[in-house]
């Protein structure tokens, strides 16, 4: 069974531009939530998506947006980059929405200059 | 004070002694532990999981759980160099109607040989 992919592996971009990150979760999980992660802050929370529909949400401001399509596909969205959103972006799928143990792809680094 | 807490090492031990690693959480109403081991340049993979008081026993790994004080541990025994790795706790609780998981900022562990 193949795992949680993420698409691309790394990113750089300039302050100002936009970034679109895919994920495709584990074959028959429905939850797909993204998370951010820095040396400082640990791992945060963005958001969830279940059937297409954002189910949860982190404290990031309205630059960081997602969509999940009716194949579970994810894609998050960042608008307007500033240096401070350089990090690795983790997915991490499960079965239903809320479910607790989650499985994580291998993340987008994303490198703002 | 933050949701989940853990000190962030790095916390080295010798090769074959027991490795413990803590965190505590604020949130009386959490439901469920979670261990999760990242290991450099990689992604978070769940090692425990524990959802009642006591001691859950997984091969050389223990998780303890005491929801009266607010604590959770991950106790290594026969700690290896494969062991050197970061370790997430994560906990899950109920907010604004959903489930979210709440990450801490991880514990660096060395193993020396």
């Amino acid at each position: 069974k193949a795992g949680v992919t993420q698409t691309p592996r790394y990113l750089i971009k300039t302050r100002g531009q936009q970034v679109t990150l895919s994920c495709s979760p584990i074959s028959g999980h429905r939850s797909v939530s993204w998370y951010q992660q820095t040396p400082g802050q640990g791992l945060q929370f963005l958001f969830e998506y279940f059937s297409e529909t954002q189910r949860n949400k982190g404290n990031f401001p309205g630059r960081f947006s997602g969509r999940q399509f009716s194949n579970s596909r994810s894609e998050m969205n960042v608008s307007t980059l500033e240096l401070g959103d350089s990090a690795l972006y983790l997915c991490a799928s499960s079965l239903t929405a809320g479910e607790s143990i989650q499985y994580f792809g291998a993340g987008t680094r994303l490198s703002v200059l | 004070q933050k949701e989940v807490e853990q000190n962030s090492g790095p916390l080295s031990v010798p090769e074959g002694a027991i490795a413990s690693l803590n965190c505590t959480y604020s949130d009386r109403g959490s439901q469920s532990f979670f261990w999760y081991r990242q290991y450099s340049g990689k992604s978070p993979e769940l090692i425990m999981s524990i959802y009642s008081n006591g001691d859950k026993e997984d091969g050389r790994f223990t998780a303890q759980l005491n929801k009266a004080s607010q604590y959770v541990s991950l106790l290594i025994r026969d700690s290896q160099p494969s062991d050197s790795a970061t370790y997430l706790c994560a906990v899950t609780s109920y907010s604004g109607g959903y489930q979210k998981v709440t990450f801490g900022t991880g514990t660096k562990l060395q193993v020396i040989p």
